[in-house]
């Protein structure tokens, strides 16, 4: 099946704890994303890729790191999580660069105290 | 971050109503694109829109890219309660960032 993988799907840290969100999909896409979803304000892309070890800063890159090892895998770190980090997170990908049909993962609820 | 300006925020319907919803923004985006998000799920694209004027529809639902390039608006008709959900707008800024709205939650009352 056709998806968009993220691990964990719900996580509580402390702050400064090293974390990473796994993101991984099955369908060869070149375009992979993050982003964060906080009420009232909708989805905010963190970071982009391209394709493998091309990366760029979406809107709200501050405290967060990405790479792109693997065309599948795109990990989500945040070296130093803090409480305004706490969001919702989603991963998406999607064939080809600039191609709107975005597929998105499930999902990762992240709470840092 | 830029953000669209998307609206209503939400709105409570009775079955069989239509439904309309618009996102505005201060920049000009080359393609509109309307997703839907239920409860427990990552959003799913409903409609995109890739000219300017252009009109799209998707069985009951139908969305226009502005003239200006700074709107776009979705319309839902016959409601039905499976229409339930959180609905946003995207717009594409070049090629590779996308830039959403603040999302307009949708019920719909049986």
């Amino acid at each position: 099946e056709a998806q968009v993988t993220q691990n964990p799907r719900y996580l509580i840290t402390v702050t400064g704890k090293k974390l990473t969100v796994t993101c991984s999909q099955n369908m060869n896409h070149e375009y992979m994303s993050w982003y964060r979803q906080d009420p009232g304000l909708g989805l905010r892309q963190i970071y982009y890729s391209m394709n493998v070890e091309v990366t760029d800063k979406g809107d709200v890159p501050e405290g967060y790191k990405v790479s792109r090892k693997e065309k599948r895998n795109f990990p989500l770190i945040l070296e130093s999580p803090s409480p305004n980090q706490t969001s919702l997170y989603f991963c998406a990908s999607s064939l080809l660069a600039g191609q709107s049909e975005q597929f998105f993962g499930p999902g990762t609820r992240l709470t840092v105290l | 971050g830029q953000q669209l300006n998307q609206s209503p925020q939400s709105m409570f319907i009775q079955e069989g109503e239509d439904v309309s919803m618009n996102c505005t923004s201060s920049s000009i985006f080359n393609t509109w694109l309307w997703y839907k998000q239920e409860p427990g799920e990552g959003p799913v694209l409903l409609i995109a829109l890739y000219k300017a004027g252009e009109l799209t529809s998707n069985g009951r639902l139908t969305a226009q890219f502005g003239i200006t390039r700074k709107d776009s608006f979705l319309n839902i008709s016959a409601s039905i309660p499976s229409d339930v959900g959180i609905y946003f707008c995207a717009g594409r800024a070049g090629t590779y960032k996308y830039i959403f709205g603040t999302g307009t939650r949708l019920k719909v009352l049986a």
